[in-house]
């Protein structure tokens, strides 16, 4: 168990539709980030934040945004659900605002688009 | 931004055999270098890591390298056990650069018994 806890882990919804995925960081991390994992691909950068600003921003598409709590929670909202949207979605979390330590991952929100 | 190219994209092994993974960076800021290893359907977990100011480090089996000058790494493992079949992703990041980790684009190893 890492410490990060991603909520839910499964999600099937339809096309058109908007979700929100919850991430919990590592009690003590600053820092969350979020990827997107397509089957059978690697690990796409969307997004961190550090103590509730944004700090780095990757190919995100506009209808996705992402926030970061006072309690230091994040959560992903994906809009105008696409099937290509269809992916697991993982959080990280770190220490510090530096990214030059272990990021710890979540076990992941499998996304399914019908 | 960083890119990081990862080679090869799969990687058959024997057991007991070696397994050689490499991977190349195009900022050279870049200055830090960890690898995690993704088991089917679990989260990546890392399993080393390396800093610029270091070229080489070993942690039993898992061996790392860096060359800052040719902007490439590798990640060594040696024996290789079942338990070793996974996909590996190495990945780079630069403290100053909003310090996300970029990842290349994974490794699915098989370790054949």
């Amino acid at each position: 168990d890492s410490g990060v806890t991603q909520t839910p882990k499964h999600l099937i919804t339809a096309t058109g539709q908007r979700v929100t995925l919850r991430c919990s960081p590592r009690s003590g991390d600053l820092s969350v980030y979020w990827y997107q994992q397509s089957l059978d691909q690697g690990l796409q950068f969307l997004i961190q934040y550090y103590n509730g600003e944004e700090r780095a921003k990757g190919n995100i598409l506009e209808r996705f945004s992402a926030q970061q709590f006072p309690d230091l929670h994040s959560e992903l909202n994906l809009s105008s659900l696409e099937l290509g949207d269809s992916a697991l979605y993982f959080c990280a979390s770190s220490p510090v605002g530096t990214s030059n330590t272990e990021a710890f991952f979540g076990q992941g929100t499998r996304l399914t688009v019908v | 931004g960083e890119n990081v190219e990862q080679h090869p994209s799969t990687l058959s092994v024997q057991e007991g055999d070696s397994a050689v993974i490499k991977c190349t960076y195009s900022d050279s800021a870049s200055n830090y270098f960890p690898w995690y290893k993704q088991e089917l359907g679990k989260r990546p977990q890392l399993i080393i890591d390396i800093r610029s100011n270091v070229g080489e480090k070993k942690d039993q089996r898992i061996a790392v390298t860096l060359n800052k000058t040719a902007k490439h790494f590798s990640l060594h493992i040696t024996e290789t056990q079942p338990e070793d079949s996974a996909v590996y992703f190495c990945a780079a990041s630069r403290e100053a650069a909003g310090n996300k980790l970029t990842f290349g684009g994974g490794t699915r190893v098989l370790v054949k018994p």
